[in-house]
């Protein structure tokens, strides 16, 4: 089957780094998607990758290896406004979205 | 950027009744509709995938005839919530694209939370 698994939460510290994880198995690869949402609103996009290698948009970043099926998402910086939920969603050999359960980040002060 | 309009942003109706959500793409044409619902800290469930002239393709678990959807459009795809009752409170979240980026990221609506009373 396939199958998408990233942590249920994490907690940073304001100012701090984290980094976010991602596994994936699933029927072929079209690229893996990272979008954050922030509670009671829907998800909007942050990064798309497809090749290996890290994506940097900013303070966050996206690594992908197809080979051993990983990504991770990294935020820099951290600021309150970064409390929400991380989904990792791989695009599979039809082109559809597999979505992972989300990772709730809380960010202290 | 691409705009997904999702209306109305909150409905709550009587058990029995039935709700429309409309899902509009604002600047380009969405080939492709997802209709999502996600319950209260759970991730997205896709419930249907509709493509403009077609019938929805339901995912396994979800009534077609309880959630009626028609994408009579390139701009426009609506979901029937038919006689909605208390468990179908929900968030529910639509999101379009475009045939020719299928690597593209989907554009999301803002959401429609739907409470039955």
């Amino acid at each position: 089957g396939q199958n998408i698994d990233q942590p249920t939460e994490m907690t940073a510290t304001e100012g701090a780094i984290v980094q976010i994880n991602c596994t994936y198995q699933t029927s072929g690869f079209n690229g893996l998607f990272w979008y954050q949402q922030h509670a009671g609103e829907a998800p909007t996009f942050l990064s798309y990758n497809v090749l290996d290698g890290l994506e940097e948009k900013g303070r966050f970043s996206s690594f992908l290896s197809r080979s051993k099926g990983y990504s991770y998402l990294l935020l820099k910086e951290l600021q309150m406004k970064d409390s929400a939920s991380y989904l990792c969603a791989v695009s599979d050999s039809n082109y559809q979205l597999i979505w992972g359960a989300g990772t709730k980040l809380i960010i202290k002060p | 950027g691409a705009v997904v309009s999702q209306h109305p942003s909150r409905v709550i109706c009587k058990s029995g009744t039935s709700v429309k959500i409309e899902c509009r793409s604002l600047d380009f044409q969405a080939t492709t509709m997802f209709w999502y619902r996600q319950f209260p800290k759970q991730s997205l469930m896709l419930m249907a995938t509709s493509n403009e002239g077609s019938k929805a393709t339901y995912e396994q678990g979800v009534e077609k005839d309880k959630f009626l959807i028609n994408h009579a459009s390139l701009t426009l795809s609506t979901l029937t919530v038919t006689s909605a009752h208390p468990e179908d409170s929900s968030f529910y979240i639509c999101s379009a694209s475009m045939l020719e980026e299928l690597s593209s990221p989907l554009h999301f609506g803002n959401g429609t939370r739907l409470t039955v009373t």
